[in-house]
């Protein structure tokens, strides 16, 4: 098993173009997540998934947008690049167990530089 | 809603322990401890459920008590291979909705 995967692993944006990061993953899970990581800031949660065809928004999701139209897909989307949004980029997928949200399995991380 | 970990920073020599505390403002259902290495993603370590339930592997263990709604890391005997990040994760009863704490930086030094 791959795991969770992340394409691209790294990208360099142009204020203003638009891009899109794909996430993967092949555990069969129902949960999965789009975290932007910031020096001192932690992990953010940008918009997440409970299960195909669904999304919604996390703590940080002005500027993104999201697709799940695969169960094992969940696709990020910025339309137009800014320099706020230079950071990395973990997506990550989990199951809910009686309520209770097991482990998050974490892909390697993309790179994102917006210039 | 993000909870609150203390502390922001620790220098450890080998073999000497630490705690790593992570406070909720909302009413907790799970905590959950994860350690990132430089460069890598996160990685899961345990998750503890409301009850004061105590959790441990190795030399790392962790306590939850929901009455404070605070969970703590403990890491004993540290060894090189601890230094790292560590982010507690929270969630609340109400809601799906996960959160990480700040992280706190461990560094362990021969």
């Amino acid at each position: 098993n791959a795991g969770v995967t992340q394409t691209p692993k790294f990208r360099v944006l142009k204020t203003g173009q638009s891009m899109t990061l794909l996430c993967a993953q092949d555990m069969n899970h129902e949960y999965m997540y789009w975290y932007r990581q910031d020096p001192g800031m932690g992990l953010r949660l940008i918009h997440y998934s409970v299960g195909e065809g669904t999304t919604a928004k996390g703590e940080v999701p002005d500027g993104y947008n999201v697709s799940r139209l695969k169960k094992q897909n969940f696709l990020l989307g910025l339309e137009s690049a800014a320099p706020s949004q230079t950071s990395v980029y973990f997506c990550a997928s989990s199951y809910l167990y009686s309520g209770l949200q097991e482990t998050q399995y974490f892909g390697p991380g993309t790179r994102l530089l917006v210039l | 809603q993000q909870p609150v970990q203390s502390p922001q920073a620790v220098i450890l020599r080998e073999g000497e322990d630490a705690v790593i505390n992570c406070s909720s403002s909302k009413a907790l259902y799970s905590v959950h401890w994860y350690r990132q290495k430089h460069g890598e993603a996160p990685v899961f370590l345990m998750i503890l459920l409301k009850g004061g339930e105590q959790k441990g592997h190795d030399k790392i263990s962790a306590s939850f008590n929901e009455k404070k709604q605070q969970s703590s890391l403990y890491l004993t005997a540290s060894q090189l291979s601890y230094s790292g990040t560590y982010f507690c994760g929270t969630q609340a009863f109400t809601g799906n909705q996960f959160y990480f704490g700040t992280g706190t930086s461990l560094t362990v030094i021969p």
